[in-house]
């Protein structure tokens, strides 16, 4: 059974650095042909999805979070990791880390696997 | 385009028949798949591809798919099985972004 767990800091402060880290359990991050994904949701609202990274490191980002985002995977570790720049009240948020698996050649993918999520908080 | 469209909320009585839709101009290429979200808790995959369950999901949960508007059925709606529902898919841009609907609260009178 694939388990993924987050953790990182529960508080950062305004214009800092969130930096959050997904460790797989169960399964190799490298296998397969899945990929793994930072999704958040801020309280009460819906789901965001922030970017995935492959197991190669390549990564493909939210447009409208890709300045202030960086993902990277250490296969060593079976982890993966997100840094989020220049934070707001606005980055405040639960994160969830997600494996995203092939439905079939043409169909894209879906997330099988997710972490419980962890509450980051932006607050001086 | 990447926006998923979702009904905010709908209402259903127990064991009767309610159908979330999600509309957006990637399902012409892609598959929605869905998600169920209780309260404090990560979401949860329904159905995925062409209207697949993944193991321990109940049959009443079904899909289907017109155009640009994806949908799910839930047949004889349960008490767990209000929730968050969410559509997911890629938008048909280069990189194939991965997208959520806005979501949709399904409440069990």
């Amino acid at each position: 059974q694939v388990q993924l767990q987050e953790s990182g800091p529960g508080l950062v402060k305004p214009s800092q650095t969130l930096a959050l880290t997904c460790t797989v359990s169960g399964g190799s991050i490298s296998s397969g042909s899945f990929y793994w994904s930072w999704i958040r949701q801020p309280a009460a609202k819906g789901l965001e999805w922030i970017g995935r990274v492959y197991p190669t490191g390549s990564t493909v980002n939210n447009p409208s979070l890709t300045s202030r985002v960086t993902m990277s995977v250490d296969t060593s570790k079976n982890q993966f990791s997100l840094k989020l720049t220049s934070v707001t009240a606005a980055d405040t948020a639960v994160y969830f880390c997600a494996r995203g698996v092939p439905i079939d050649a043409v169909g894209g993918y879906y997330y099988d696997y997710w972490g419980r999520g962890t509450l980051v908080t932006v607050s001086s | 385009s990447s926006e998923l469209t979702q009904d905010p909320a709908v209402s259903v009585a127990l064991g009767q028949t309610v159908t979330i839709t999600c509309q957006g101009d990637s399902l012409r290429s892609y598959y929605a798949n869905w998600y169920q979200q209780k309260p404090g808790q990560a979401p949860v995959v329904v159905l995925y591809g062409k209207h697949k369950r993944p193991s321990g999901i109940p049959d009443r949960f079904s899909g289907s798919i017109s155009g640009d508007t994806a949908s799910l059925t839930i047949t004889g709606a349960q008490a767990e099985d209000e929730a968050d529902y969410y559509c997911s898919s890629r938008d048909t841009s280069r990189n194939h972004l991965d997208v959520f609907g806005t979501g949709t609260e399904v409440t069990v009178l």
